[in-house]
């Protein structure tokens, strides 16, 4: 079936320190890649996507590649703000409809001035 | 193009009784998804609206139902609520942006 996989958190980082969110999936088909993000008190938004295989999806940063081979789209910053915490979710979505939106568990990060 | 709206923000209810969340997603979408968030479950799934119609649903019980108006606009009703419905209830509609789901900032109910 169809899964996804992401690095638990949380992760403590000081401010300007290098991110990295592990994220593996399993889906049928060719997914799309999304990381959305969730602020304290809101809802999802989208953070960035890639379609399809050796697409870069980049944001406010933030970057994360469509790695086909190894089924993967980690979630990279070079330089984390304390305005970065928040919780971030991997969701491969192999198609239309948000039944076929996989979540992952989310990842929450705090950064330390 | 405004976002999407889920009103009440927040809501407090007791056992037995139910509750009803609306959501108006972006202008022109269709595609209306709702999700319960907890901290031990996560990002759950529970049914997506598309023109009026379900189209998909997720794994809850037969309390959790949904509908969608003409004008894309989508409840959700949750009758005999018991404890373990205390939630952030989000929901996201998806449109032009294909894949793309767009979320409002939630409902957040409490059952005592």
């Amino acid at each position: 079936g169809n899964s996804v996989t992401q690095m638990e958190g949380p992760v403590t980082l000081s401010e300007e320190a290098f991110l990295t969110i592990n994220c593996t999936y399993t889906a049928t088909g060719y997914p799309s890649l999304f990381w959305y993000v969730q602020y304290p008190g809101e809802g999802l938004q989208l953070l960035l996507k890639a379609t399809k295989a050796d697409d870069k999806g980049s944001n406010k940063g933030f970057e994360a590649t469509y790695r086909k081979e190894t089924t993967s789209f980690h979630l990279e910053k070079g330089s984390v703000q304390v305005s970065d915490s928040a919780v971030y979710f991997c969701a491969p979505t192999p198609g239309t409809g948000g039944f076929k939106t996989i979540f992952g568990a989310g990842t929450r990060l705090f950064v330390k001035a | 193009k405004a976002g999407v709206t889920q009103t009440p923000r927040y809501l407090i209810k007791t056992r037995g009784q139910q509750v009803t969340l609306s959501c108006s997603p972006i202008s022109g979408h269709r595609s209306v998804s709702w999700y319960q968030q907890t901290p031990g479950q996560g990002l759950q799934f529970l049914f997506e609206y598309f023109s009026e119609t379900q189209r998909n649903k997720g794994n809850f019980p037969g309390r959790f139902s949904g509908r969608q108006f003409s004008n894309s606009r989508s409840e959700m009703n949750v009758s005999t609520l018991e404890l373990g419905d205390s939630a952030l209830y989000l929901c996201a509609s998806e449109g032009d942006s294909p894949l793309t789901q767009y979320f409002g900032p939630g409902t957040r109910l409490l059952v005592l």
